[in-house]
This record gives structure tokens, sequence and C-alpha cells, in this order.
């Protein structure tokens, strides 16, 4: 079971200001990795997917970095708006086509 | 029209009792997912399932059972529910691999 760890567990940032927060993931047999935004009470929506061979597909203005050898990913949002405040779901996919999500990032973005 | 459906969005049951989560999509995707999501835990995968003759167990399969009825239709089943499986369960689809997963509404199961 991988094992895919976020950080911070939460965080506040101030209307207008940007943030990045970390996703880090077993590098070996890695094939791509995810960022899921999921706001209370919704589904997870996808924001992101970037592969090993560097296909990207994302959606939105927040945009993400992928260290594939180091095993580790910065979602960044630039000019925080109050609908930015959400859970940000990293999801690693490697072994077995599954994907192993991590806790989540709670953004919370104050007016 | 939602493109994946679950029914029931809420469920109260109670232990011992045998209970059918259902899942639909109308995206023509052959992946399907089911994932568990426990407070202060990331999405853990149940079962899932690349096509209509294939089903794997995820990390967490132990007291459920999943039923692939077609291409649109994914179910997940509880034998005999138990209080630890009180949980919001999502249902999820995929095109190809490494194509993003497109999530259900979720089911909220609790088992008293």
């Amino acid at each position: 079971i991988l094992n895919v760890e976020q950080s911070p567990q939460s965080l506040h940032v101030q209307e207008g200001d940007s943030t990045n927060f970390t996703c880090s993931f077993p590098s070996s047999n890695f094939y791509a990795l995810h960022w899921y935004r999921w706001e209370t009470a919704k589904s997870p929506e996808a924001l992101f997917v970037m592969t090993l061979n560097g296909d990207e597909k994302k959606k939105g203005r927040i945009s993400a970095t992928l260290n594939t050898k180091e095993g580790y990913s910065y979602l960044y949002i630039k000019g925080s708006q109050p609908e930015d405040s959400a859970t940000y779901l990293c999801a690693s996919d490697s072994n077995d086509y599954k994907l192993s999500f991590g806790a989540g990032t709670t953004v919370t973005v104050r007016a | 029209d939602a493109d994946v459906t679950q029914t029931p969005r809420n469920r109260i049951t109670k232990t011992g009792k045998r209970i059918m989560l259902e899942c639909s999509q109308t995206k023509g995707h052959d992946r399907m997912y089911w994932y568990r999501q426990d407070p202060g835990l990331g999405l853990r995968l149940i079962y899932y399932s690349f096509d209509v003759k294939d089903i794997n167990k995820g990390e967490i399969s132990d007291g459920y059972s999943v039923s692939r009825q077609a291409q649109a239709k994914f179910s997940l089943s509880l034998e005999s529910a138990i209080p630890n499986q009180t949980a919001l369960y999502f249902c999820a689809t995929s095109d190809l691999r490494g194509d993003w997963l497109y999530f259900g509404p979720g089911t909220r199961l609790t088992v008293t």
C-alpha cells in the first residue's frame, strides 16, 4: 500500500494572496499524479493529472509541479479567492494501476 | 443530468443487515471504482473493475463484495453491516490509465 502524504493538514490564506502545499509519494513504479478539489457536501473534482511521460491535463487556474525522482508535487493557488476554499486531495498512481490518496490539505480563504 | 449517479444518497441501517449501494455512469468508461472516506483519512479503495469481466480487490475489501452488471453499473454490497462500516462511499469512473477520476455524489452510510 502506498503512503501518500500531504502537508500541511490545513491552512488559512488571505483573499488575494498566493499559497502552495505539498504532496509526497513513493517514487518507485510511479505512473501518474492526480490533484482533486473537494468541497463540503460535494464530490471530489479533478484539477490535474500529470504522467511520467509528461502528459498533463488540467482544469482551472491552479498550477502544479511534479518531481518524480524525489516523489513530491506542489499545488499553487495564485490570487486566492473565497471560492478556492476546499480540501485538496493528492493521489498517486503507481503499483497495480490503483490510485492511493492522501488525507488532503484544507484551505480556507479569508475575505 | 449527472454523469455518475449513486443510490441511495443516505442510508441508515442496523448491524447485521445486508445493504447494496448502486452506481451508474453515462460516460462510457470501462473503469469503475468504489472508495470509502473516513474523517482524517484519505479515500481508500475498496474494489475496482477495469471492464465487465474484471473485478479486483482494493486496500480494504474485507466485508464488502461487488458486482459489475454492465459497463455502466457497479454495485457495492455489505453482506452483514457493522458499525465501523459507517462512512461516506464514493463511486468513480475513469477512461484510460492516466486519466482523472469522475466521482459520483457519494452515499453516506450509517450502521447502528
